[in-house]
């Protein structure tokens, strides 16, 4: 079945700092979805795109569908300690009708 | 106050039994999903509804069984067929080919 990768597995960041996060797929999507999660509870949408180049920013976190439809890119300005959690991407082929999940990006934000 | 509700939070279940798992939306989303997350994992399909009275098994279903008899809830069981069935279960709801809206789970162990 479909498969996305994220990377990287984990990052150690101090406070203040920007982060980068990325998800790739062997396949073609034509939606995005980036997610968060907190320890012991669900995941929570941050941002969607839909369109091949977009960029699209929520508050601090800027997400971008990639180019060639098999990637997509996750940017966190001046992080805070309460962006500590689990990022979750998640692709779909078939315009959202179902989503493949990606294993996460896991961040940790030192003060 | 709109959301999905998942109950309850935490779950035993002694090796033998069936477990119900239940979910609740009052989104008024046509679709809903059940997701197993295993620790340092990403999200695996387990069932998913389109439309009431209609499932289809996701990409983990053996041991698992669900229902749709109403619009607003999902439950899901946990069969004794299901051999390894510790790990934390996420319900999803999203209106037809949208973004997936999530309750904060239930973690299920075994005694």
């Amino acid at each position: 079945g479909q498969q996305l990768n994220q990377s990287p597995q984990s990052m150690f960041i101090q406070e203040g700092e920007d982060v980068s996060m990325n998800c790739t797929s062997s396949s073609i999507f034509n939606t995005w979805l980036w997610y968060k999660q907190d320890p012991g509870e669900g995941p929570v949408l941050l941002i969607a795109l839909y369109k091949a180049g977009e960029l699209t920013s929520n508050g601090r976190l800027t997400a971008q569908f990639g180019i060639t439809r098999k990637d997509s890119f996750l940017n966190i300005s001046a992080s805070i300690p309460s962006d500590v959690g689990i990022y979750f991407c998640a692709g779909s082929d078939n315009y959202g009708q179902n989503f493949v999940f990606g294993p996460g990006t896991r961040l940790s934000v030192l003060p | 106050d709109g959301g999905i509700t998942q109950s309850p939070k935490y779950l035993f279940r002694k090796e033998g039994q069936n477990v119900t798992l239940s979910c609740e939306q009052n989104l008024n989303h046509d679709a809903m999903y059940w997701y197993r997350q295993d620790p340092g994992q990403g999200l695996r399909l387990i069932y998913y509804s389109q439309i009431v009275n209609d499932f289809q098994k996701g990409d983990i279903a053996e041991g698992y069984s669900v229902s749709r008899e109403k619009k607003e809830s999902f439950p899901l069981t946990v069969t004794s067929a299901q051999k390894n069935p510790t790990a934390f279960y996420l319900c999803a709801s999203s209106d037809r080919n949208q973004p997936q809206h999530f309750g904060d789970g239930t973690r299920l162990s075994i005694l």
